[in-house]
């Protein structure tokens, strides 16, 4: 089965300073990779995913990932963070095959300081 | 854009009750899921359907069960609430090419 795990449950940061979260997955075979963002008091939304091709990703407001096989590592990282990605973040893979379901880690949240 | 609707975004059940949490997509997707979201637990996979009258148990699955009897529709069905089954519940769908739609989440409170 799959698992996921975030390194850090929670990271504060100043604006400016530049961002790492961490995210390894267990599953031996082809996956599909993904972060999600939730904002305060609002519903999920798809930063970035990874399905095969580049291993770096570009997302959304600035943010990327790069998928590591040999690690089984896909960390977000986005160079100067701004106040606004104060929000939790949750890193989810997909084994690629039928009948399996997205696995999410369990969280990490950011809080950034003005 | 792929729309995951859920019927009720608050609900105060009480203990013991029976309770059913709705959520419809107007895609056409084969596949559908339900997870809880939690504090510092993120999302955990409750139960997913891969085809009509098709289920398959999540990480989690305890206390739930789920009904799909039309492809756009997938129930989830609380036999009988307990408080720590408080907490919000997402929905979503997704089609051939991987990606995921989420519902708005259904706040569930059992007392």
């Amino acid at each position: 089965a799959q698992s996921v795990s975030q390194h850090n449950h929670h990271v504060i940061l100043s604006e400016a300073a530049s961002l790492e979260l961490g995210c390894n997955y267990s599953y031996g075979g082809t996956v599909n990779l993904f972060w999600y963002v939730q904002y305060p008091g609002q519903h999920l939304q798809l930063l970035l995913k990874y399905f095969s091709g580049d291993p770096l990703v570009k997302g959304i407001k600035g943010f990327e990932a790069e998928f590591i096989k040999s690690k089984f590592s896909f960390n977000l990282r986005k160079p100067s963070v701004q106040w606004s990605d104060t929000a939790e973040y949750f890193c989810a893979v997909n084994a690629n095959q039928a009948g399996t379901a997205l696995i999410f880690g369990k969280g990490t949240t950011l809080s950034v300081s003005s | 854009d792929v729309k995951v609707t859920q019927s009720s975004r608050y609900l105060v059940k009480r203990t013991g009750e029976k309770v059913f949490l709705e959520c419809v997509q107007d895609m056409d997707h084969e596949n559908m899921f339900w997870y809880r979201q939690d504090p510092g637990l993120g999302l955990r996979l409750i139960y997913f359907s891969y085809d009509v009258k098709m289920k398959e148990k999540g990480d989690i699955p305890e206390g739930y069960s789920v009904s799909r009897e039309k492809k756009e529709r997938f129930s989830l069905i609380l036999e009988s609430a307990s408080t720590n089954q408080t907490s919000m519940y997402l929905c979503a769908s997704r089609g051939d090419a991987l990606g995921y739609t989420f519902g708005s989440g259904t706040r569930l409170t059992v007392v």
